[in-house]
């Protein structure tokens, strides 16, 4: 059990395109998503924590307006890099919580490239 | 401030031979602890968890953990390391039932020499 989906696993774009990122559980309710970026060999940095029907709460340094995060159910979070530039290519990876909220899942994680 | 430290970046290790992979935190509280695995490219697996209760945890794939009170410590050991298990390994702390907004370390890189 505890499984967490993201789509794409992968993705490339153009500078100044928007691109969706998708994080599922499969079969938990996830009252809690979490979204995280990595750089290359370095830690997961948490960017964002979203409760179903909420609005996110965004960690310092972290542009809420660039990074739109949707809750809007207990299955589903999105994460939408707008206008995406290449110094947002990464590593973003999400993780789920379900209502005790004492340990996260996490998804294996979408690879963005921006040309 | 709470923290989580990792103090190897890198670690190299001969097939077969025992492994221990350090982890410090700092919390006001005793908090949730975990050790997590990630292969290239990969999400983070979950190897093993502390609450509460006794303080050596056994986990996935042979591998253990004790939990240190005195020396704020949450070391991840394993006493045979196969070929496979060489890949990026970071302990991670929360509190209460927030635990799952985690606190990570660095991460340490296991190298596995044949």
């Amino acid at each position: 059990g505890a499984v967490v989906s993201q789509h794409p696993s992968w993705v490339i774009c153009k500078s100044g395109t928007s691109v969706k990122i998708e994080c599922r559980s499969l079969d938990f309710q996830a009252t809690t998503m979490f979204w995280y970026r990595q750089f290359p060999k370095q830690s997961l940095m948490l960017m964002a924590t979203s409760n179903e029907g909420s609005k996110a709460t965004y960690e310092q340094g972290v542009e809420k307006d660039k990074f739109l995060i949707n809750h809007a159910s207990l299955t589903l979070s999105t994460l939408t890099v707008t206008s995406a530039h290449p110094e947002d290519s990464s590593f973003y990876i999400c993780s789920a919580a379900g209502s005790g909220n004492n340990e996260q899942f996490f998804g294996p994680g979408t690879r963005l490239t921006v040309l | 401030a709470q923290s989580v430290t990792q103090p190897d970046i890198h670690i190299t290790v001969s097939e077969g031979a025992s492994l221990e992979l350090r982890c410090n935190y700092s919390y006001g509280a005793t908090p949730y602890l975990f050790w997590y695995v990630q292969s290239p490219g990969q999400g983070l697996q979950l190897l093993l968890k502390y609450f509460s209760g006794d303080t050596l945890v056994q986990g996935i794939k042979g591998f253990e953990a004790e939990f240190k009170r005195s020396q704020s410590s949450f070391n991840l050991r394993k006493p045979s390391v196969h070929w496979s298990d060489a890949a990026e390994y970071f302990c991670a702390a929360g509190i209460g039932t927030n635990a799952g907004k985690s606190t990570f370390g660095d991460g340490t890189t296991l190298t596995v020499k044949p």
